[in-house]
């Protein structure tokens, strides 16, 4: 299995909704990323996970919340979004840190 | 600050030769990646330069000097599938990776 699985595809909600994106990679890769891309943009890196410890927060702001239950799974809970959170989210894995990086399909997320 | 800057349009046509370049200005540099994005797509890993020089890997070769702050994608014998984005990204100490703003290639007939 090569590929980095996302949930789900399309994801409406609302400022005070309540939602998780999960990613999911069985390659045994031991780094995790989200990342956040906006139209016509180059990715953002918003979170590193390695070896299931988060290493990397790029500032982002508290109402995206990482969890990494195991080394195959990762999630992004999203709590009281702002439109201009309106994105694609895409995840990442790497076997190692500053490895070839593998990219899920991504959520394309809407928030009205 | 950390930035890289990449020419925003290329055009060229079915089996020419393009170079796409890349100048970053980042701390802690480790290395310089090359991904492709088709519209509507994931990011899909081209190339790794860690060393200076040129890495090579069927049709697309990289290369990179570092004491120039410098790299540039190369592809061959260009294919109609071949149009995407490109962007480069500077893989830095701390685990911190940047993206480059990204490289929109169109392939003519």
């Amino acid at each position: 299995d090569t590929e980095v699985t996302q949930t789900p595809k399309h994801l409406v909600m609302g400022m005070t909704n309540k939602k998780s994106l999960k990613c999911e990679q069985h390659m045994g890769h031991r780094a995790m990323y989200w990342y956040k891309q906006k139209a016509k943009k180059p990715p953002e890196l918003m979170f590193v996970y390695s070896y299931e410890k988060l290493s990397i927060n790029e500032s982002v702001p508290s109402r995206f919340s990482p969890e990494c239950p195991n080394s195959s799974l990762l999630n992004l809970h999203l709590h009281a979004l702002q439109p201009e959170d309106s994105a694609l989210y895409l995840c990442a894995s790497s076997q190692d840190i500053y490895n070839e990086q593998f990219f899920g399909p991504g959520t394309r997320l809407t928030v009205l | 600050g950390q930035s890289l800057e990449q020419p925003s349009e290329v055009t060229a046509v079915e089996g020419a030769i393009v170079q796409i370049n890349c100048t970053y200005q980042t701390s802690g540099f480790y290395g310089l990646s090359w991904y492709q994005q088709h519209d509507g797509g994931a990011p899909t890993f081209l190339s790794y330069n860690a060393l200076d020089g040129l890495e090579e890997t069927g049709r697309f070769s990289s290369f990179l000097s570092r004491s120039d702050s410098y790299g540039y994608l190369l592809l061959q014998e260009l294919q109609m599938k071949d149009s995407a984005s490109y962007f480069c990204a500077a893989y830095n100490y701390g685990q911190n990776f940047v993206f480059g703003p990204g490289t929109r290639l169109s392939v003519l007939p």
